[in-house]
């Protein structure tokens, strides 16, 4: 089965600073890999996904993120934190074949301070 | 082009009772799934649908149900409601395939409260 792992409850950062979210998984197989963010009482917005090729993915908003199969890690960067990024961000991943469920980690609330 | 949308916003009901949620996917999407999302526990998938058929079930009891119509929107019923059972239910649908790795893009969700 395959799960996520978000192993910090809260990041704060710095206005102007880079932003890391950190994310390791477990999957059979290949991994199909996204994140998403929540708003407060929004449902999830879709930033990028990770389906082969390129290890550094692009997504909305100026984020990305870099996958390692080795670390089986796909942590979500932004060079530089704006206030209006603080929110709640998912990883998820799904596997190659079999279904379409996605397994999200428990999210990670991101505090951007002015 | 419009979103999900899912009704209704916000919910309240008592334990025992049923309750029928619904949810309209993307023009052009025709899988659609539903998560739990309750305190303290995250996100749980629940549901998933496709072409009318439910393609995969999680670890939820059979109180949970649902279906998806012709116009593949879907209901997700929930009986013999239980406090644990007070979360946000979101919705979410995608392009066809279970090889293809389309994103999924979710509703606002709908607020089950149980008392």
């Amino acid at each position: 089965a395959q799960s996520v792992a978000q192993p910090e409850d809260q990041v704060n950062v710095a206005e102007g600073n880079p932003l890391t979210v950190k994310c390791t998984y477990s999957v059979s197989g290949n991994p199909y890999l996204f994140w998403y963010v929540q708003y407060p009482n929004r449902g999830l917005q879709f930033l990028l996904k990770y389906i082969t090729g390129d290890n550094l993915v692009k997504g909305s908003y100026g984020f990305e993120a870099e996958f390692n199969k080795s670390q089986t890690s796909f942590h979500l960067k932004k060079p530089s934190a704006l206030v209006s990024d603080s929110a709640l961000y998912f990883c998820a991943v799904r596997a190659l074949y079999g279904n379409n469920r996605l397994a999200f980690g428990k999210g990670n609330q991101v505090v951007v301070i002015p | 082009e419009a979103g999900v949308t899912q009704s209704p916003t916000h919910l309240i009901k008592t334990r025992g009772q049923q309750v029928t949620l619904r949810c309209s996917p993307i023009s052009g999407h025709t899988s659609v799934y539903w998560y739990q999302q309750a305190l303290g526990l995250g996100l749980q998938f629940l549901l998933w649908y496709d072409e009318g058929e439910e393609r995969n079930r999680g670890n939820f009891p059979p109180r949970f149900s649902g279906r998806q119509f012709p116009n593949y929107s879907s209901e997700l019923n929930v009986n013999a409601l239980e406090l644990e059972d007070s979360a946000l239910y979101l919705c979410a649908s995608s392009l066809a395939g279970d090889r293809a790795p389309y994103e999924q893009y979710f509703g606002p969700g709908t607020r089950l409260t149980v008392t």
